[in-house]
């Protein structure tokens, strides 16, 4: 299996400063074929269910704030919030969807200095 | 409006049968892979498998492979998750959800149902 690795476990930023979360994986999920990483990273808010916010690694999902954007380097996936609202406090997940199973990272869950 | 509603809350005893649903609304139920995923109580996200409804093509996770059986009735838009004989370990909520683009596979999940809370416990 492919393992998705995230840091931090926890993370807790100030109102409209930037929080990054990254997101490693054990292999790389890059299809050379169409230069697509098969990483996707989710928001879950207390009692809800999952919300996708970014798709091949940096394709933002309609209707999703710019503020959130994702990003690579290899094997390293980063999940960036530039500038935080209260409305964003929530387990962020990777996942990749390039081999089954289609592992999840840890989470990583984001609150408010 | 794209939804995926799933069948209310289960209290089982172990050993006991179970298969929850996950109906699909406003899309072609049969383009779209739709898969499970699972979350035990303070945990993180699982997936189980995923099914193609056009054809019930299915995949598993190896820790889920014969644990359950994942099916669908493209007559009734509907995906189900099976299990025959439930553990108190299957405790946890469990979500279906759709693939983002119709016919391909791999994909990210766009829709989420709400969720399924099933108890297992004597």
């Amino acid at each position: 299996d492919i393992v998705m690795t995230q840091s931090p476990d926890s993370l807790a930023v100030s109102l409209g400063e930037r929080a990054t979360i990254n997101c490693k994986s054990s292999q790389s999920v890059l299809y050379s074929s169409n230069n697509k990483n098969y990483l996707a990273w989710y928001q879950q808010k207390p009692g809800q269910s999952p919300k996708l916010l970014i798709y091949w690694a940096s394709t933002r999902e309609s209707g999703v704030p710019d503020r959130f954007s994702g990003s690579v380097s290899g094997t390293d996936f980063t999940l960036t919030i530039s500038s935080l609202q209260a409305e964003d406090v929530a387990v962020y997940y990777c996942q990749q969807y390039y081999l089954t199973p289609y592992t999840f990272g840890q989470g990583t869950k984001l609150e408010i200095k | 409006e794209v939804q995926l509603v799933q069948s209310g809350a289960e209290m089982k005893k172990p050993g006991e049968s179970l298969k929850i649903s996950c109906e699909g609304s406003g899309y072609t139920f049969t383009n779209y892979w739709i898969g499970w995923v699972r979350q035990m109580p303070g945990k993180g996200l699982e997936w189980m498998g995923i099914i193609y409804p056009g054809d019930s093509s299915t995949r598993y996770g190896p820790s889920f492979q014969g644990q359950v059986i994942i099916s669908a009735d493209k007559s009734i838009s509907t995906a189900y998750l099976h299990w025959s004989s439930l553990k108190a370990s299957d405790t946890a909520m469990y979500y279906c959800a759709k693939y983002s683009e119709a016919f391909i596979s791999p994909d990210a999940f766009d829709i989420w149902g709400q969720g399924t809370m099933v108890i297992v416990s004597s």
